[in-house]
């Protein structure tokens, strides 16, 4: 158990819709990392916040947004879904800010299914 | 822009060692992770490397070339469940923002 958590585990929605994924951090860590892996595009880096303020960013969609709370849990907003979004979620949490070295922590994953 | 290269997949025997290479171009450079994930579970965090040179932790070394954009992670005494998928990763930084972006990853088969 990396301490991370993610839910739901698994999400079925339909095209068009819209969703939300909620990740936990472990304790005291203060960055958050979004990852989007599919069967086709192996693992995508989304975007990583650090303590409220976004970090660095991937091939983030704009139809995907993502925001950390005070509390430093974060959630990925997924809109206008297509089939193509159907992947498996994963989140990380890392003590510092990532540009030095800094053990990330991933959590379980969210695995979505858009129908 | 950013890009990552790495071989898509490696044999090794048990007991062995193997070298999984990764050449980058990657604008304002920082470093570059290595990433392990086994199938059906979540990737694990292996190494960072941010200067040149040999990073080891156990049986695992992690290598950098700033010079020569490439980087290499070292798994010694191979064991089967090192079977996995090992994926390299580079932080750089592009028009103000720090960028992460993947290499395709690279399945490694570890036989008797």
């Amino acid at each position: 158990d990396s301490g991370v958590t993610q839910t739901p585990k698994h999400l079925i929605t339909a095209t068009g819709q819209r969703v939300t994924l909620r990740c936990s951090p472990r304790s005291g860590d203060l960055s958050v990392y979004w990852y989007q892996q599919s069967l086709d595009q192996g693992l995508q880096f989304l975007i990583q916040y650090y303590n409220g303020e976004e970090r660095a960013k991937g091939n983030i969609l704009e139809r995907f947004s993502a925001q950390q709370f005070p509390d430093l849990h974060s959630e990925l907003n997924l809109s206008s879904l297509e089939l193509g979004d159907s992947a498996l979620y994963f989140c990380a949490s890392s003590v510092a800010g990532g540009s030095t070295t800094d053990t990330q922590y991933f959590g379980p994953g969210t695995r979505l299914t858009v129908l | 822009g950013q890009s990552l290269e790495q071989p898509s997949e490696v044999t090794a025997v048990e007991g062995a060692i193997v070298q999984i290479n990764c050449t980058y171009q990657t604008s304002g450079f920082y470093g570059l992770s290595w990433y392990q994930q086994h199938d059906g579970g979540a990737p694990t965090f292996l190494s960072y490397n941010a200067l040149d040179g040999l990073e080891e932790t156990g049986r695992f070394s992690s290598f950098l070339s700033r010079s020569d954009s490439y980087g290499y992670l070292l798994l010694q005494e191979l064991q089967m469940k090192d079977s996995a998928s090992y994926f390299c990763a580079a932080r750089g930084r592009t028009g103000g923002y720090q960028k992460v972006t993947f290499g395709i990853g690279t399945k490694l088969q570890v036989i008797p």
